[in-house]
């Protein structure tokens, strides 16, 4: 069955530190990975995507087929950077969204 | 600049009540979606839709059925709603060519049932 989990619902840590934001994914076949984030009272909005190598506001992103991963990475956290984020899995049209982690920067 | 609008924002029905979740988009997308989120569970998905007049079950279909009589515009109805659908109802929009480009997101409708 297709599945992407998220183990922690909330991540909290303090401004200038490292933060990863787990996603472990279930997929039979090549995988398209997604992270979308969700700001305070703002619309969910796509981050970023694998297939696309990019770096967005400082976040990056590493497919690994081996553990059914794509963890998301940040070195340094600010507080801007608190929010809701999810990782979705790309299913022909649709796309599969895990739990969601809250991640929390403290000053 | 708004190009996903949710007719409300807020919306208080009763137990019972036939609900109607009403979204618009314009971008002239072929897909469109409705997913629910709840705290722990995710976003899941309701009914989806890639055509007009054309709709596929998603992974929580039971009690919701949908309305796409035009391009633009994607309806998401509770036929009798229940307490256990009180959520927040998101619709979302993509292009036909899959998700490569990502959805666009609504802002959302939060439906408390009593």
């Amino acid at each position: 069955a297709q599945r992407v989990t998220q183990p922690e619902k909330l991540l909290s840590v303090f401004k200038g530190a490292p933060v990863e934001l787990k996603c472990n994914y279930s997929y039979s076949g090549s995988p398209e990975l997604f992270w979308y984030v969700q700001y305070s009272r703002q619309r969910l909005q796509l981050l970023l995507r694998h297939i696309s190598r990019e770096s967005i506001k400082g976040f990056t992103a590493d497919l690994n087929k081996g553990e059914t991963s794509f963890h998301l990475k940040k070195p340094f956290a600010q507080e801007e950077d608190s929010a809701m984020y999810y990782c979705a899995l790309s299913s022909g049209r649709k796309l599969i969204f895990g739990q969601g982690t809250e991640l929390s920067v403290k000053p | 600049d708004v190009k996903v609008t949710q007719s409300s924002r807020y919306l208080v029905k009763r137990t019972g009540e036939k609900v109607f979740l009403e979204c618009v988009q314009d971008m002239d997308h072929e897909n469109m979606f409705w997913y629910r989120q709840d705290p722990g569970l995710g976003l899941r998905l309701i009914y989806f839709s890639y055509d007009v007049k054309m709709k596929e079950k998603g992974d929580i279909p039971e009690g919701y059925s949908v309305s796409r009589e035009k391009k633009e515009r994607f309806s998401l109805i509770l036929e009798s709603a229940s307490t256990n659908q009180t959520s927040m109802y998101l619709c979302a929009s993509s292009l036909s060519r899959g998700t490569y480009y990502g959805y666009t997101f609504g802002s959302g409708t939060r439906l408390t049932v009593v």
